[in-house]
């Protein structure tokens, strides 16, 4: 089957770095993407990964690694303005999301 | 530029009526689909559209139809509802199937007593 793994929820203080992990089990892998949920929201697109490595985009950065199936978001000088859920998917025909992390952030 | 739009935003039913969901896209993409999203259980798919004329189901399609009337609008539709599809609606759409960038329209928050 198709799966995504995070954890449920992450607390950070403000100021500080945080990793919201991602692991997938699927039969085809085109890429890895992010997106953001407010608390009453919609999600939002905020990166993909389609190779290995690194992909920066101002204080976020996203990462993936195809041979361990393993991504991560990456969130630097958190503000609390980042207090929202995060969830990775994998786009194939269709989209398949994770179940979305709670970043929780403390002044 | 509207994006993806969605409407109703809040809807109340009571068990057994029925529902139609409108969705209707201006980015001329090619995929859609219909989530629900229930606390803690992420966003799951109901249904897509990878393209006009074409529809497949998703995780969770009991109890849901739809329509894909015309490369911008996506439908869905409860026959008859049930408190077990009280839940927050989102239709999305992408270039292609397997784009990288989903768009969200802005949600429906349905509740069935």
């Amino acid at each position: 089957g198709q799966s995504l793994e995070q954890p449920s929820e992450v607390t950070a203080v403000e100021g500080a770095i945080v990793q919201i992990n991602c692991t997938y089990q699927t039969s085809g892998f085109y890429g890895l993407s992010w997106y953001q949920q407010h608390d009453g929201g919609a999600p939002t697109f905020l990166s993909y990964n389609g190779l290995d490595g690194l992909e920066e985009t101002g204080r976020f950065s996203s990462f993936l690694s195809r041979s361990d199936s393993y991504g991560y978001l990456l969130l630097q000088e958190l503000q609390m303005k980042d207090s929202a859920s995060y969830f990775c998917a994998y786009p194939l025909d269709k989209i398949i999301f994770g179940k979305g992390t709670r970043l929780h952030i403390l002044p | 530029n509207a994006g993806v739009t969605q409407t109703p935003k809040f809807q109340v039913l009571k068990t057994g009526q029925s529902m139609t969901l409108q969705c209707a896209q201006d980015m001329n993409h090619n995929s859609m689909y219909w989530y629900r999203q229930d606390p803690g259980m992420g966003l799951r798919l109901i249904y897509y559209s990878a393209s006009e004329g074409t529809t497949d189901k998703g995780e969770v399609p009991n109890g849901y139809n739809v329509s894909r009337l015309n490369k911008r609008e996506f439908s869905l539709r409860l026959e008859s509802a049930a408190p077990s599809q009280t839940s927050v609606y989102f239709c999305a759409s992408t270039l292609t199937g397997g784009a990288a960038e989903a768009f969200f329209g802005q949600g429906t928050r349905l509740t069935v007593v």
